[in-house]
This record gives C-alpha cells, sequence and structure tokens, in this order.
C-alpha cells in the first residue's frame, strides 16, 4: 500500500492567480496521476506523471493550464493557472501500487476560485 | 477506448437490507476491475479487485462482486448494509497499454443511501 498527503487540503483563490497542490508519497512509485473531481461527480484524469519523463495530458488539458512536475519517485506537483471559477474543484492525486493495478489516492485538495 | 458505465446514479437501502450495485465495462479483452467507495470528505478507498482467476472475489467491510464475462459486468454486492456503509461507490477498469503505460477509467459513481 502507499500513504499519500495533499497540500494544500483545501484553498480559496482569486481568478487569475495560480495554485501549486503538492503530492507526496511515503514510498517510490513509478506512475502518478492527477484527477479532478466536481460535485458528485466522476474522476476525471488530468494527467499522468511518470519519473523522468514528460506528464501525459488527457483531451481537454493543456499543459500551459495544468504544469506538473515530477522530480523524483515520490513527490509530483500540478499547477492550476490563471485561474477562473469553472477551476473549482477537488482535486487528487493518485498512485499505482508496486505489486499490481491497484490505485491509492490522496485525500484531495478542495479548491475555490472566487 | 474502455469506458465504464455505472447505470444507477443513486441507490436507497434499508439498513440490513441486501444491497447490488451494478458495473459495465467495455473492453476487448478481460480488464483489471476494481471497485472504490468514497466516504463524505475522504479519500477513495479500494474495496475489492479482479484480475483474474476465481470470479466471485471478496473485499473488506463485507463487499464481494463477480465477474461475468458473458455480461461485461462486474456488480458489487452486500448481504447486510449497515449505516456507515453510506457513501459514493465508484467502478473502475484499467488496461495496460504501449510503452508499459496504464490507462484508468472510473465510473461516474453510484451514490448509496442507507435508510435507519
Amino acid at each position: 500500500s502507499a500513504v499519500i498527503s495533499q497540500k494544500p487540503s483545501r484553498d480559496i483563490c482569486q481568478r487569475g492567480t495560480s495554485l501549486t497542490i503538492q503530492c507526496q508519497v511515503d514510498s517510490q512509485v513509478t506512475m502518478m496521476f492527477w484527477y479532478r473531481q466536481q460535485p458528485r461527480q466522476s474522476l476525471t484524469l488530468i494527467a499522468t506523471a511518470n519519473q523522468g519523463s514528460e506528464a501525459t495530458y488527457e483531451s481537454g488539458f493543456v499543459i500551459d493550464k495544468f504544469p506538473i512536475s515530477r522530480p523524483n519517485l515520490t513527490f509530483s506537483t500540478l499547477t492550476v493557472s490563471n485561474m477562473s471559477p469553472e477551476d473549482s474543484s477537488i482535486y487528487l492525486c493518485s498512485v499505482l501500487g508496486t505489486s499490481s493495478y491497484e490505485q491509492y489516492f490522496g485525500p484531495g485538495t478542495r479548491l475555490t476560485v472566487t | 477506448a474502455q469506458s465504464v458505465t455505472q447505470p444507477d446514479i443513486h441507490i436507497t437501502v434499508s439498513e440490513g437490507a441486501s444491497l447490488e450495485l451494478r458495473c459495465n465495462y467495455s473492453y476487448g479483452a478481460t480488464p483489471y476491475l476494481f471497485w472504490y467507495v468514497q466516504s463524505p470528505g475522504q479519500g477513495l478507498q479500494l474495496l475489492l479487485k479482479y484480475f483474474s482467476g476465481d470470479t466471485l472475489v471478496q473485499g473488506i467491510k463485507g463487499f464481494e462482486a463477480e465477474f461475468k464475462r458473458s455480461q461485461s459486468s462486474f456488480n458489487l454486492r452486500k448481504p447486510s448494509v449497515h449505516w456507515s456503509d453510506a457513501a459514493e461507490y465508484f467502478c473502475a477498469v484499467g488496461a495496460s497499454a504501449s510503452g508499459g503505460s496504464y490507462i484508468p477509467t472510473f465510473g461516474r459513481g453510484t451514490s448509496l443511501i442507507v435508510h435507519p
């Protein structure tokens, strides 16, 4: 298993600003995922971040808006840039288990853009 | 491309009653199948998984799921629901892709409401 922490747990930001969310894992993992979850909706995959390579973004998400860093096997950041109220959501970090394909999730970052 | 369908947005059951949450998937082969639970204000937690072998898998908290290839289904069941089971339940499928990547896909979730 893996224990994941995220910072901040929540934030209220003004439109036009940027927020960087940190994801820390207690063990080394290859694959990390960033999701967005709107209230009472499913998880939408933003990007997959593997250490040592560029993040792979899903359709509808671009690097300029959601730059991701993955400097090592236990840490990643997601930045939400030039925020608008539509970016208000819960952002989840997830990792893939090393011995199986099950995912472990962080507690999420609740972002409100005013 | 793979997809997951959870046809029920909400399910309401009485405490002590049995539960079945439906999940159908679309994929060319047998994918990896999962059920996750998200309690209010909590992160997602794995309930159970199916990779191969016995089609009836047991999970945590008394849950089980059955893989039916002919129906492309992976329904979640519990014989007696407890009030603490009220949560959002997500079915997910995963598949390996070229280059060693992995593609997970989640259903939209089913909200379980438990009446006393």
